[in-house]
């Protein structure tokens, strides 16, 4: 069974400081990594991408990936109220294209 | 550019009747996918299809459930009969390939009374 795990939270944190949401998957041929960012009563939207071991930095977010350790992470700096929302991980596994879902990491943005 | 069109926003209707959601994806985009969403059970996939060709209905909880896809630019999930559990946010998505992000529509809000 291919998972992707996320702890639920809700994660607090104080506005400016750094958000960090992580996620670990099962299955080592994933090849693929993205969170998504979702409004209560709105649908999924992509923030970031990530295909190999390293740092990816976009603006104020930045994913992290660890292929040994199979682990994604994603970190807020400069964390707005606007951020509060539901991050949502997908994993990607080139066999059958389906993206494997987190449960999501409800994260607050206290001002 | 449009992205993933879906309709209708909202449906309620009452048990047994038939339901119909419909997906317009994103021009160019090879792979649909349809998606339903509640709080227990999170993001489920329900179906996914590749130049208009059903790959995988695994997710299709049962044989209420069907889905078509006639052309690139246009596909149904249907429910018949529907019931109260069937009641959750149906998502469509689209990718230009399959290893490659997935753009969600608005999504529909079925209830089913």
């Amino acid at each position: 069974q291919k998972e992707v795990e996320q702890n639920s939270g809700p994660l607090s944190v104080p506005e400016g400081a750094i958000a960090s949401l992580n996620c670990t998957y099962s299955d080592r041929g994933s090849q693929s990594f993205f969170w998504y960012r979702q409004y209560s009563g709105k649908s999924p939207e992509l923030i970031m991408s990530i295909y190999s071991n390293g740092d990816k930095e976009d603006g104020r977010f930045t994913a992290q990936l660890n292929k040994a350790s199979q682990y994604v992470s994603l970190l807020i700096r400069d964390s707005q109220p606007s951020d509060s929302a539901t991050y949502l991980c997908a994993v990607n596994i080139w066999s059958n294209y389906q993206l494997i879902w987190g449960a999501g990491t409800k994260l607050i943005i206290k001002p | 550019d449009a992205g993933v069109i879906q309709s209708p926003r909202h449906e309620v209707t009452e048990m047994g009747q038939e339901v119909t959601l419909r997906c317009k994806p994103i021009s160019g985009h090879d792979y649909l996918f349809w998606y339903r969403q509640t709080m227990m059970r999170g993001l489920e996939l329900l179906i996914y299809f590749n130049n208009n060709v059903p790959i995988d209905d695994s997710g299709m909880p049962e044989d209420r459930f069907s889905a078509k896809m006639p052309n690139a630019s246009f596909s149904t999930l249907k429910i018949q009969p529907s019931e109260p559990r069937d009641s959750a946010v149906y998502f469509c998505a689209s990718s230009p390939q399959g290893s490659q992000p997935q753009h969600f529509g608005d999504g529909t809000r079925l209830s089913i009374l």
